[in-house]
Formats: C-alpha cells, structure tokens, sequence
C-alpha cells in the first residue's frame, strides 16, 4: 500500500526566506504526484502537478521535482511571503483513481 | 476553469439527523467525482468514488449503508450521511475530474469542503 510521508510536520520562517518542503512515497509506480495548498477550514488549492514522466514543474516561485526512483518530492518556495502561511499537501496518484494524500506541513512565514 | 462548489460549506445538527453534501462542477462536466474525509490534522482518505449513472465505488472500511452517494448528472454527485452521530463529524471534501481530459493522469479538481458537526 502507497504511504505518503512530510517533513517537516511545521515549519517557520522568516518572510523572505527561501524554504524547501519534503514529501516521500513508499512505491515508485505512480501516475503523477500533485502538491496543494490548505488554508484553515477550508478545501484544496492545487499548485503544480508532476507527471510520472517528468523531472519538475514551475510556477511563479514555485518549484516542484520530482525523483520516482527514490520516492521523492520537494516544494521549493522562493522569496516566502506572509500570504504563503497555509499547510502544503503533497498526494501522489496511483491507479485510475487514487490519490495517497500525505499529512502535510503546516507553513508559518512571519512577517 | 475547472470550478468544484460544495454545499453546504458547514453543518451543525443533532445526532441522528441525516445531511445531504452536494458536490457540483460548474463549468465542466465530470463523469467521476470522489469524496474524502479529514480529520484534524490528518490526512485526506478517500471514501468513495462516485460515477454518473452507476453506483459508487467505496474504499475499504467505508459503511455504504452509511454514506449514500448518488451522481445523478455530469455536474453533481450528493453524499448524504445517514443518522449521523458524534463520530461522523468530520470535513468532507469533494473533486472531480474533467471528462474533456479523460485520463487517470490528470489532476482531480477540489471543492471547499463541508465542515460536519453532530451534537
């Protein structure tokens, strides 16, 4: 069974601040691996989607990679700002259908 | 592109009272929407997988009887819990995949979620 795993659980940095968020998965036969944003009470954001087949995705100052064989993931955030403070998913999709969500990290940056 | 709205966004009500979730694609059509279920800060676990005209698939663990989904239309699918106690409190969250795409590899759009509580 797919187990997803996040490190760290919290995290706080100063605004400004470059950081790098972990995500691990225990099988490398995945379809893609897709990282999210949750704010408080609130559903999911989607902010990059990797696919199998690919090394990494950018968006804006986000940088996500990819390393299937190693069962790897990161989120790198550039220049962190306050609005960034929210818990950051990562799932990875396997099969038709499922998505194996990791239990996230909580993200602080302090003005 | 490729809005998910969920209703209601929270809920609060006695134990044994049924509540009916929607789940609604506004602006695609989705012949698979999915629920989950979080729990204070854990993970999301995928419930059930919801297919238009047909019956939802539930994953291991997951009451049928408990949790009736119905997908009647390409832009809605209902979760409703029935008598619902203290347990079932809980956030639900809904997504749905495009048909257009079609593939298992494209990304699963999320509602807001719907925050349960049963007194």
């Amino acid at each position: 069974k797919q187990e997803v795993t996040q490190i760290p659980a919290a995290l706080s940095v100063p605004e400004g601040e470059n950081l790098v968020l972990n995500c691990s998965f225990t099988d490398s036969a995945i379809y893609n691996l897709q990282w999210f944003r949750q704010d408080p009470g609130k559903g999911l954001t989607s902010l990059l989607l990797i696919q199998s087949s690919q090394r990494e995705q950018t968006s804006g100052r986000l940088n996500a990679s990819l390393d299937k064989s190693s069962g790897r993931s990161t989120l790198y955030i550039a220049a962190s700002q306050p609005g960034d403070s929210a818990t950051y998913l990562c799932a990875v999709g396997v099969g038709a259908n499922n998505l194996f969500f990791g239990t996230g990290t909580r993200l602080t940056v302090i003005p | 592109g490729a809005v998910v709205s969920q209703h209601p966004s929270r809920v609060i009500c006695k134990s044994g009272t049924s509540v009916k979730i929607e789940c609604r694609s506004l602006d695609f059509q989705a012949t698979t929407m999915f629920w989950y279920r979080q729990f204070p800060k854990k993970s999301l676990m995928l419930m059930a997988t919801s297919n238009e005209g047909s019956k939802a698939t539930y994953e291991q663990g997951v009451e049928k009887d408990k949790f009736l989904i119905n997908h009647a239309s390409l832009t809605l699918s209902t979760l409703t819990v029935t008598s619902a106690h203290p347990e079932d409190s809980s956030f639900y969250i809904c997504s749905a995949r495009d048909r257009a795409t079609g593939v298992s590899n494209q990304p699963q759009h999320f509602g807001d979620g719907t925050r349960l509580s049963i007194l």
